[in-house]
């Protein structure tokens, strides 16, 4: 079954700090692996998009990291600041397919 | 910068009654989707749109569900007769290109309370 899970469920830091959102999925074959930044309440915003042959990619803080052969995926943010919190979505599109997997997202806050 | 815009963002609605949500997509963009999600759970997809037709759909998105985009503006989503389990945030998007390869932009949601 195509399945895409996140680790933690969700996680507190203090301003300033760094940290690294794990992504491990079942989906096979996988066009791309998107991370997205959702506010409570809010659409999903893209941070990052990553095909298969691709190892990192950086969006200011933000740099997310892929191997292909292991099926994880990472978020590392540098220098959180508050307006971090939110929840990260680790999300990968079926190869030759318009569908979105999306996992249960890591429940970020920052805290001052 | 251009959006996704949606309406309403909230609505509330009786078990049985017909309801549409609508979306404005990305002026230059081709391919148009419906997601919703469930409080608390993960998102999913529904169902995608190009050239005027249904492209791709999931299992949830069965006959009580439809599509439409009207005119060159709006994309909608129809649900004929909700059920309590259609209570979700539907969220429109939109892209250049096919999930595949484009980026998805999605609006801010409408919020469907089914009572």
């Amino acid at each position: 079954k195509n399945q895409v899970e996140q680790s933690p469920q969700s996680l507190i830091i203090l301003e300033g700090k760094n940290c690294t959102l794990q992504c491990n999925y079942t989906v096979s074959p996988f066009s791309n692996l998107r991370w997205y930044k959702q506010d409570t309440g809010r659409g999903p915003v893209s941070l990052t998009i990553m095909t298969f042959s691709e190892n990192t990619k950086s969006n200011g803080r933000y740099t997310a990291t892929l191997d292909a052969d292991t099926k994880q995926s990472s978020l590392h943010i540098t220098a959180s600041q508050l307006s971090d919190s939110a929840s990260y979505i680790c999300v990968v599109t079926l190869y030759n397919t318009d569908k979105l997997i999306f996992g249960t997202g890591t429940r970020l806050q920052v805290f001052p | 910068e251009p959006e996704v815009t949606q309406t309403p963002s909230h609505q509330v609605t009786q078990m049985g009654q017909e309801v549409i949500l609508r979306c404005v997509p990305i002026s230059n963009h081709l391919y148009f989707y419906w997601y919703r999600q469930i409080l608390g759970q993960k998102v999913e997809f529904l169902v995608s749109f190009y050239n005027n037709e249904i492209s791709e759909k999931s299992e949830i998105f069965d006959d009580q569900f439809s599509v439409e985009r009207p005119d060159g503006s709006n994309f909608t989503l129809k649900i004929r007769s909700t059920k309590l389990e259609d209570s979700a945030m539907y969220f429109c998007a939109s892209s250049e290109a096919t999930s595949d390869a484009g980026e998805l932009f999605f609006g801010e949601g409408s919020r469907l309370t089914v009572l």
